[in-house]
Order: structure tokens, then sequence, then C-alpha cells
């Protein structure tokens, strides 16, 4: 079975500042892989995903992530971090077996901007 | 116009009481589904229809039940409300079986 790990429940960064949220995944057939955003008192946002192509995939809100198949990871990154970047992120990967088809999430990333 | 709304956003209800929320989507896609998020935070799958045909269920108490009238909608109902029920439930829906998902608001249900 699928499985992702987020390291680092919370992350703070400084207003201007890289932001990095990492995100390392199991899969025992090439993986589509995602992150979702969530601002409070709201459902999860689509970021980015990665499917087939390029391993380089730009989102929404100046967000982008790189899949690195020899390291399972998929982790997010921002040049600058914007103070409504506030929020918490998961990574998740599609479950793809027949009969098992769905998306398997991560614990989830706060994100605090500080100012 | 939303693309997946669920009614209601906020639910209070007394233990023992059965409760339903209702998800509608407008996306024209064939899956739906229902995940449980907890305090905290965590995302877990309860249940996924495709063409309305249930293909997961995720160990869920049968006191939950989810119903497919048709593609746009994935009803879920739950009876006998516990404590440990308090939470908020996500309706989702995507293309296909796990493709990119789209989620409502959420509902959040709190159990006294």
């Amino acid at each position: 079975a699928q499985s992702v790990t987020q390291l680092g429940s919370h992350v703070s960064v400084s207003e201007g500042a890289l932001v990095l949220l990492r995100c390392n995944y199991s899969s025992s057939v090439p993986p589509y892989l995602f992150w979702y955003v969530q601002y409070p008192n709201q459902g999860l946002q689509l970021l980015l995903k990665y499917t087939t192509g390029a391993t380089l995939v730009k989102g929404i809100n100046g967000f982008e992530a790189e899949f690195k198949k020899s390291e399972t990871s998929f982790h997010l990154t921002k040049p600058s971090a914007h103070m409504s970047d506030a929020a918490e992120y998961f990574c998740a990967v599609s479950e793809t077996s027949f009969g098992n088809e769905k998306l398997t999430f991560g614990t989830g990333t706060r994100l605090t901007i500080i100012p | 116009d939303t693309a997946v709304s669920q009614t209601p956003k906020y639910l209070v209800t007394q233990m023992g009481n059965d409760k339903s929320i209702k998800c509608e989507q407008n996306l024209g896609h064939d899956t739906m589904y229902w995940y449980k998020q907890d305090s905290k935070k965590f995302l877990k799958i309860m249940f996924s229809y495709n063409n309305k045909e249930l293909i997961i269920n995720e160990t869920v108490p049968n006191r939950f039940s989810p119903k497919s009238p048709d593609k746009a909608h994935l009803n879920l109902h739950i009876n006998s409300l516990e404590l440990g029920d308090s939470a908020v439930y996500f309706c989702a829906s995507s293309h296909a079986p796990s493709t990119e998902a789209f989620f409502g608001q959420g509902t959040r249900l709190t159990v006294v």
C-alpha cells in the first residue's frame, strides 16, 4: 500500500523567506503525487500535481514541487513566503491498485509566517 | 457556481441521534468520496463511489451509510451518533478513482 510521510508537523518561516515543506512517499508503482492547501475552516484546494513528464511542477500561488524518484520525495517550495501562505498543507499519493483507488494523505504540515 | 457543495456546514446534535449530510458536485465527475478529518487534521477516506457503485469502504462502522442516488450526489447518513463521531466530514469528487480530488467546504459535526 502507498503511504506518505510529511516531516515536520509545524514549520515557521519569516515573511520573504524560502518555504520548504517535505514529503516522502512509498509506492510500489509509479505514483501520482499531489499537494493540497487548507485554509482555516475551509476545504482542501489543489496546489499542484505530478502525474508523468516533467519532474518540476508549478502550481498556484507561486508554489512548485519536484518529483525525485531516487529519493522518493516530492517536496514543496516557494521562494518568498507571504503572510497569506499561512495554512495547513497536505501531501497525497494516489493508490491505483484495482478496487482500492483513492488518495492517501500525509498528516499535514502547519505553515506559520512570521512578520 | 460551487463545484462540490455539502450541507449543512455545521451540525450540532446529541448522542444517539441520526443525521444526514448531503453532497452534490456539478463537475460531471464519475467518482465521489467521503473523508473524515479528526481534531489533529488527519484525513482518512471513509467511502468511495464510482458511477454510483461503492468501491471503497474503509472499515467504517456500519452506523455510517452512504447513498448515491446518481453520479452527482453522495449523501452520508449516520445512525446513533457517538461522541467520537465529532469531526469535519469532507465530500470530494474526481474524474476517475485516484485522480486529483476536488473537495467541498466540509461539515463540522459536533456530538454532545
